[in-house]
């Protein structure tokens, strides 16, 4: 079956800590990005790839940093520097042509305390 | 910047009712793409619907469907004979048609209840 995954599904850390949340993609997309949910927002974009070892920043990277080695994998580092990173994270993949929706993984919610 | 926007927190509707959620955007750009997603739940994006704005037909997906006024930059969902699976947040998206600039731009989500 072709999807997305993210584990794990729940993740808890220690302020200063690092933590790295895995999202792989066998959709043969080459677009990937991340999205934050936090209660009563939106999705925000925090970055997004578009090929193999190219990736932008969104509207919400401080504190986050992403690597892109192959088309399936897009892994988002949660680093010490991120002020308020206890949220939902949720990864999506697409072709990169015109009207194609994004999918979406099941997400992981981090939580740091 | 594109902006999205949806004034409706909360909605409810009975079951097997009628409800519409409204969303609005922001842009310059005379060519896009309007999405619905749907998060049960379970937290899963769920694509609901979407419409080029190229097209002047409202596009429709089986009980789902949108009312896209393109001067009034508005794109409302209606859903027809709610059903109880039908709860969940919705959310409205926006993306730019150029090649290189695919993200999607939500907005804060409307939250619908259905009451049996």
């Amino acid at each position: 079956d072709g999807g997305i995954t993210q584990s794990p599904k729940y993740l808890f850390r220690k302020e200063g800590q690092n933590v790295t949340l895995s999202c792989e993609q066998n959709l043969n997309h080459d677009a990937m990005y991340w999205y934050r949910q936090d209660p009563g927002q939106g999705l925000r974009l925090i970055y997004y790839s578009q090929i193999v070892n190219d990736f932008q920043k969104g509207d919400i990277a401080e504190g986050y940093s992403v690597s892109r080695e192959k088309k399936e994998s897009f892994p988002l580092t949660v680093t010490s520097a991120q002020k308020n990173p206890t949220a939902f994270y949720l990864c999506a993949s697409s072709y990169r042509e015109n009207s194609y929706e994004q999918y979406f993984g099941p997400g992981t919610r981090l939580t740091v305390t | 910047a594109q902006t999205v926007t949806q004034s409706q927190p909360e909605m409810s509707v009975q079951e097997a009712e009628t409800v519409t959620l409204s969303c609005t955007y922001d842009t310059s750009e005379s060519d896009y793409y309007l999405f619905w997603y749907k998060q049960p739940p379970s937290r899963q994006m769920i694509l609901v619907i979407r419409q080029e704005a190229y097209k002047q037909q409202n596009a429709t997906e089986n009980r789902f469907s949108v009312n896209f006024q393109k001067a009034a930059k508005s794109f409302s969902l209606k859903i027809s004979d709610s059903q109880l699976g039908d709860a969940a947040m919705y959310f409205c998206a926006y993306r730019s048609p150029n090649f290189g600039n695919e993200k999607l731009t939500f907005g804060t989500g409307t939250r619908l209840t259905i009451i049996p």
